[in-house]
């Protein structure tokens, strides 16, 4: 079955635009969180979601940063005024439950502000 | 959160040789999970250890979670190519959904 979609893979930006990051979790899975690695870095926690529910939003770096997920499945993480520090990997992942359990994890978006 | 030290940062095996992987955390774990990482891909789901002194195997890979919950470690039996990644440790505390990582250790196996 198809895994954790996230699109665009690569999204190159110029300093200052906005950029939106979409997640495709695994059907029906109810928790879906954001994720962001530095190079040589583990993941990073960002966000996290409950059905359409956003549960927690501690690991998001500044109010630039935001997430939703209205529907309770697609996810889109915008990043508004980027900059160069924002460039990093985006990773994505979802989960069946709504504890904590494995962890599905898609390939991740690289973006990279000039 | 859980601050999770990984070590060694990186390593290069011998085909065929064996190699070990820690991770130890400054506070008990209550569930610690393993990924592995290969370029361009998401990180793929190894095993996930949450009793003391647990040990799981899953092909020739072998977890262990110490009696002290604070500590795993990684082994792999007779390394081959297809073992080449970077091995993640992920922990869970007491609030049970967020995932700290340590920043993984990078695998080479020589031919």
């Amino acid at each position: 079955g198809a895994g954790v979609s996230q699109s665009p893979r690569y999204k190159v930006t110029k300093r200052g635009q906005d950029v939106a990051l979409r997640c495709d979790p695994i059907s029906g899975h109810v928790s879906l969180y954001w994720y962001r690695q530095a190079l040589g870095q583990g993941p990073e926690f960002l966000t996290y979601f409950n059905y359409e529910a956003q549960q927690d939003k501690s690991g998001l770096p500044n109010d630039r940063f935001s997430a939703e997920r209205p529907e309770g499945s697609i996810s889109t993480l915008t990043i508004q005024r980027t900059e160069q520090r924002d460039s990093a990997m985006y990773r994505c992942a979802s989960s069946p439950q709504t504890v904590i359990g494995e962890q599905f994890f898609g390939p991740g978006t690289r973006l990279t502000v000039l | 959160s859980q601050e999770l030290e990984q070590s060694p940062q990186s390593l290069i095996v011998q085909e065929g040789k064996n190699l070990t992987i820690n991770c130890t955390s400054s506070k008990t774990l209550y569930g610690l999970y393993w990924y592995k990482q290969k370029y361009g891909e998401g990180l793929i789901f190894l095993m996930m250890l949450q009793k003391g002194g647990e040990e799981k195997s899953h092909e020739k890979i072998t977890a262990k979670l110490d009696e002290k919950k604070q500590q795993s470690s990684l082994h792999i039996t007779a390394s081959q190519p297809s073992h080449a990644g970077i091995y993640l440790c992920g922990a869970d505390g007491a609030s049970d959904y967020k995932l700290s990582f340590g920043a993984g250790t990078t695998v080479t196996v020589r031919a």
